[in-house]
């Protein structure tokens, strides 16, 4: 959906570097959350946040930060801790209220060098 | 939490032949139910959804069908086409966790020309 903006579509980590994906939407959604699919696989739930200066821990939260700063904003750290970083990883949001579907952005491809 | 389990995991079928995905989930609690198609190195985009006060949906190819009591529901494509190939996800939302989903692990279509 053109509303959610991922940066950039390919990544690559040096040994013990953090990197950070950028998530931006401009589609008024409180809730933002980020996934990681593995090759072949379904997508699990990293972080998410639901309201700005707000957070929760997903499924596989270790070795990955988060900050929501601004409603628009919801950058990935993955930080040197994460020894399988190697992933596809999509950004969603969704309105808060209701059972309304979310909607991705075009991933963000995470790679070791 | 909840937990969703998604069947078949690949799926080969003729062109024109229909298709059945089938999902169960674990909590009761869940009350949406959406399902996501996902081409090859692209976003998830949402194809279907269902919510738990509806036990069936259908959008011309596609249906969804919900039993709440068995907790399970389906993702029914008609009359298949080439371009219907894909990975299909389907998902729960449970209100008591604050509206993340758990998806699917995924069933890869196949549509024979």
């Amino acid at each position: 959906d053109g509303g959610i903006t991922q940066s950039p579509k390919y990544l690559f980590r040096k040994e013990g570097q953090n990197v950070t994906l950028s998530c931006e939407q401009n589609l008024n959604h409180d809730a933002m959350y980020w996934y990681r699919q593995d090759p072949g696989q379904g997508l699990r739930l990293i972080y998410y946040s639901q309201i700005v200066n707000d957070f929760q821990k997903g499924d596989i939260a270790e070795g990955y930060s988060v900050s929501r700063e601004k409603k628009e904003s919801f950058p990935l750290t993955v930080t040197s801790a994460q020894k399988n970083p190697t992933a596809f990883y999509l950004c969603a949001s969704n309105p808060e209220r209701g059972n309304q579907p979310q909607h991705f952005g075009d991933g963000t491809r995470l790679s070791i060098l | 939490g909840e937990n969703v389990e998604q069947h078949p995991s690949t799926l080969s079928v003729q062109e024109g032949d229909s298709a059945v995905i089938k999902c169960t989930y674990s909590d009761s609690a869940s009350n949406y139910f959406p399902w996501y198609k996902q081409e090859l190195g692209k976003r998830p985009q949402l194809i279907i959804d269902i919510r738990s006060n509806v036990g069936e949906k259908k959008d011309q190819r596609i249906a969804v069908t919900l039993n709440k009591t068995a907790k399970h529901f389906s993702l029914h494509i008609t009359e298949t086409q080439p371009e219907d190939s894909a990975v299909y996800f389907c998902a729960a939302r449970e209100k008591s966790s604050g509206d993340k989903l758990t998806f699917g692990t995924g069933t890869r279509l196949a549509v024979r020309p």
